[in-house]
């Protein structure tokens, strides 16, 4: 079946330091792939999507590519700030699917 | 707009007993999804309803979990005989339809506690 793997944390950085959160996938097809947040103390918020190979998605100067050669959908931002500091779960739909498979979440802690 | 709301916030019942967990999604939303988060497991996919039925109940870990969905809008878990290993954060989701296309949007979650 489909499955999402990223990476353990967690994981600590300094403030401005660059973040790479690797995830990888397994699915038939072309699934759609997602990056959640989950702030301490509140809900699954949706970071970015890409739906199609070769998609950028991006928000709040996080970026992920959809890259279908490698299965991967790797979460990146250039300068974290103390802000980011959550958990990010990278996960997938797939092809004729509707639930959303989760990796384990990635616990980031960026210190000022 | 108003997001996906969930009631009650937070849940303690003692073991046996039985729970209900509510989900208001986004009005319009015609598919719906129910999720749980424990710390063992991570986020697990229960139940999914496009409009009042449920095509894919296979997350249901046992025949103690049910939901059910009225009027395409508002949807309720029950877990009957409640046990310790039910304790988690039960989140419920919602999307225009049901398809991966559309962005899945979460409500805050109902902490259940078993003692």
């Amino acid at each position: 079946g489909d499955s999402v793997t990223q990476m353990e944390g967690p994981v600590t950085l300094s403030e401005e330091a660059f973040l790479t959160i690797n995830c990888t996938y397994t699915a038939t097809g072309y699934p759609s792939l997602f990056w959640y947040v989950q702030y301490p103390g509140e809900g699954l918020q949706l970071l970015l999507k890409a739906t199609k190979a070769d998609d950028k998605g991006s928000n709040k100067g996080f970026e992920a590519t959809y890259r279908k050669e490698t299965t991967s959908f790797h979460l990146e931002k250039g300068s974290v700030q103390v802000s980011d500091s959550a958990v990010y779960f990278c996960a997938l739909i797939g092809t004729g699917g509707f639930k959303t498979i989760f990796g384990a979440g990635t616990r980031l802690f960026v210190k000022a | 707009g108003a997001g996906v709301s969930q009631s009650p916030s937070n849940k303690v019942t003692e073991k046996g007993k039985d729970v209900e967990l509510r989900c208001d999604p986004i009005s319009g939303h015609t598919a719906l999804y129910w999720y749980r988060q424990s710390l063992g497991q991570g986020l697990e996919f229960l139940i999914y309803f496009q409009g009042n039925s449920a095509p894919d109940k296979s997350g249901l870990p046992s025949d103690r979990f049910s939901a059910e969905r009225t009027g395409g809008s508002v949807s309720t878990l029950t877990i009957q005989r409640t046990q310790q290993e039910d304790s988690a954060v039960y989140l419920c989701a919602s999307s225009l339809l049901g398809d991966r296309g559309y962005e899945q949007y979460f409500g805050p979650g109902t902490r259940l506690t078993v003692t």
